[in-house]
């Protein structure tokens, strides 16, 4: 079975600042992780995934996000900080095989202070 | 449309009554799947339909919940009974076949009182 965990519900940073999200996958083989933001009284948009190729992956709006094989580690960052990224970020992961049936942390929201 | 399009985009039903929620994938989409996101927490998978055929509903909770996609189009969820439990958002997404990226819609809000 596969399960992800997201360290922090919330994070608070200055504008400006480095965002650091947390995601730690469980998984039998390697899978694919994503990352997706949410914003308020929307749907999931996709900021980036990982599907075996490089291991730094960048994605939309500036963020990117590093796999780390030995510490089934999938963190998103992002080096500067903008009040429009405000949101609710989740980390999500999908086996391989067929079917795009994914599994997604609980969430962090991320407050942006001016 | 461009996008998934869930309808309605919030439902407030009595607890006991029967509720459907709608979702129109994105055209050509053969995928589709729907997720429950409870309050404070991530989407919690429900099932996954490859064309007019339900792949995997390990995800539905009870026999409560059911859906169907008779023309591997538009699919329904449909919840018989409701229960104040069930208030959450459910989220559709589709993807062009199994292996590629998933569109998610905006959610229907279910509020069961």
């Amino acid at each position: 079975a596969q399960s992800v965990t997201q360290l922090g519900s919330h994070v608070s940073v200055s504008e400006g600042a480095l965002v650091l999200l947390r995601c730690n996958y469980s998984s039998s083989v390697p899978p694919y992780l994503f990352w997706y933001v949410q914003y308020p009284n929307q749907g999931l948009q996709l900021l980036l995934k990982y599907t075996s190729a490089a291991t730094l992956v960048k994605g939309i709006n500036g963020f990117e996000a590093e796999f780390k094989k030995s510490e089934t580690s999938f963190h998103l960052t992002k080096p500067s900080a903008h009040m429009s990224d405000a949101a609710e970020y989740f980390c999500a992961v999908r086996g391989k095989a067929a079917g795009n049936k994914l599994t997604f942390g609980g969430g962090t929201r991320v407050l942006v202070k001016p | 449309g461009a996008g998934v399009s869930q309808t309605p985009s919030n439902k407030v039903t009595e607890k006991g009554k029967y509720v459907e929620l709608r979702c129109d994938p994105i055209s050509g989409h053969t995928a589709l799947y729907w997720y429950r996101q409870s309050l404070g927490q991530g989407p919690e998978f429900l099932i996954y339909f490859q064309g007019t055929g339900a792949a995997d509903d390990s995800g539905l909770p009870n026999d409560r919940f059911f859906a169907v996609r008779p023309e591997g189009s538009v699919s329904t969820l449909k919840i018989q009974r409701t229960e104040r439990g069930d208030s959450a958002v459910y989220l559709c997404a589709s993807s062009l076949d199994p292996n590629t990226e998933a569109f998610f819609g905006q959610g229907t809000r279910l509020t069961v009182v």
